[in-house]
C-alpha cells in the first residue's frame, strides 16, 4: 500500500519559519521526483516546488523562491520542505506527491495533507 | 508561464447525465495535461494523464482529449460520487499551473 503522509503545519507568526516532512512508504522513493503543492482556503491548487530523485535539482513557483527549500532524505524515504520568512498569503493545506516522469508527466500519489497558518 | 483557463467554473448536472470541461492553455501544450478530481477536504486524485490516458483504477466513464491549446475532460453517465471538484494542470514547462477548478454540483 502507498502512503505519503505530511506533518509539521501549524499556527506560526509572519515572518517565522516551520519545516514540512512527508514520509512515504510503497513508493520507490529513492527513484521519485517528489514535488509540495499548497491550497489556500477556500481557493484552488497551487503546485509549490518539484525535486529530482537525487535532490540534484529543484524547482520552484516564483512567490516562494529564496524563501522556501525542498529537500530530501531517501535512506529515510522523507521529503521536506523549509519554509521562512513565512507571510499571510502563505496559509494553506501543503500537499507533497509524487511525480510520475518518463513522457507520462503526472502526479499519482499525494498525501492527506497538513494546514499551515501564518497569522499573528 | 503558462495560464490556464477552466470553463465553466461552476456546472449543475444531474446523475446520469453527460458532462465537459474545458481547459484553455495561453500557449501550446504537446500533450502534458493531467486531470484531478478534488473530493471536499480531501487530496486530489488524477483521473488522466498525457491529456487522454486513463489513471489505473479510474471508471472508463471519464476520459479526456486535446491538444495544442485546448484540452477536455467528459465524464458520461455522472455518477454520485463524481460530484467534486475538477482541476486540468500542465506539465508542459515549469512553473507547473493548474486551472482554477471547475466544481461539478448535483441538480
Amino acid at each position: 500500500e502507498v502512503r505519503l503522509v505530511e506533518s509539521g503545519g501549524g499556527l506560526v507568526q509572519p515572518g517565522g519559519s516551520l519545516r514540512l516532512s512527508c514520509v512515504t512508504s510503497g513508493i520507490y522513493f529513492s527513484s521519485s521526483y517528489m514535488g509540495w503543492f499548497r491550497q489556500a482556503p477556500g481557493k484552488g491548487l497551487e503546485w509549490v516546488a518539484n525535486i529530482r530523485f537525487d535532490g540534484s535539482e529543484s524547482y520552484y513557483v516564483d512567490s516562494v523562491r529564496g524563501r522556501f527549500t525542498i529537500s530530501r532524505d531517501n535512506p529515510q524515504n522523507t521529503l521536506f520542505l523549509q519554509m521562512n520568512s513565512l507571510r499571510a498569503e502563505d496559509t494553506a493545506v501543503y500537499y507533497c506527491a509524487r511525480y510520475v516522469r518518463g513522457g507520462l508527466q503526472y502526479f499519482d500519489f499525494w498525501g492527506q495533507g497538513t494546514l499551515v497558518n501564518v497569522s499573528s | 508561464d503558462i495560464q490556464l483557463t477552466q470553463s465553466p467554473s461552476f456546472l449543475s448536472a444531474s446523475v446520469g447525465d453527460r458532462v465537459t470541461i474545458t481547459c484553455r492553455a495561453s500557449q501550446g501544450i504537446t500533450k502534458f495535461v493531467a486531470w484531478y478530481q478534488q473530493l471536499p477536504g480531501k487530496a486530489p486524485k488524477a483521473l488522466i494523464y498525457a491529456a487522454s490516458t486513463l489513471q489505473s483504477g479510474v471508471p472508463s466513464r471519464f476520459s479526456g482529449s486535446g491538444s495544442g491549446t485546448e484540452f477536455t475532460l467528459t465524464i458520461t453517465s455522472l455518477q454520485p460520487e463524481d460530484f467534486a471538484t475538477y482541476y486540468c494542470q500542465q506539465l508542459e514547462s515549469y512553473p507547473l499551473t493548474f486551472g482554477q477548478g471547475t466544481r461539478l454540483d448535483i441538480k
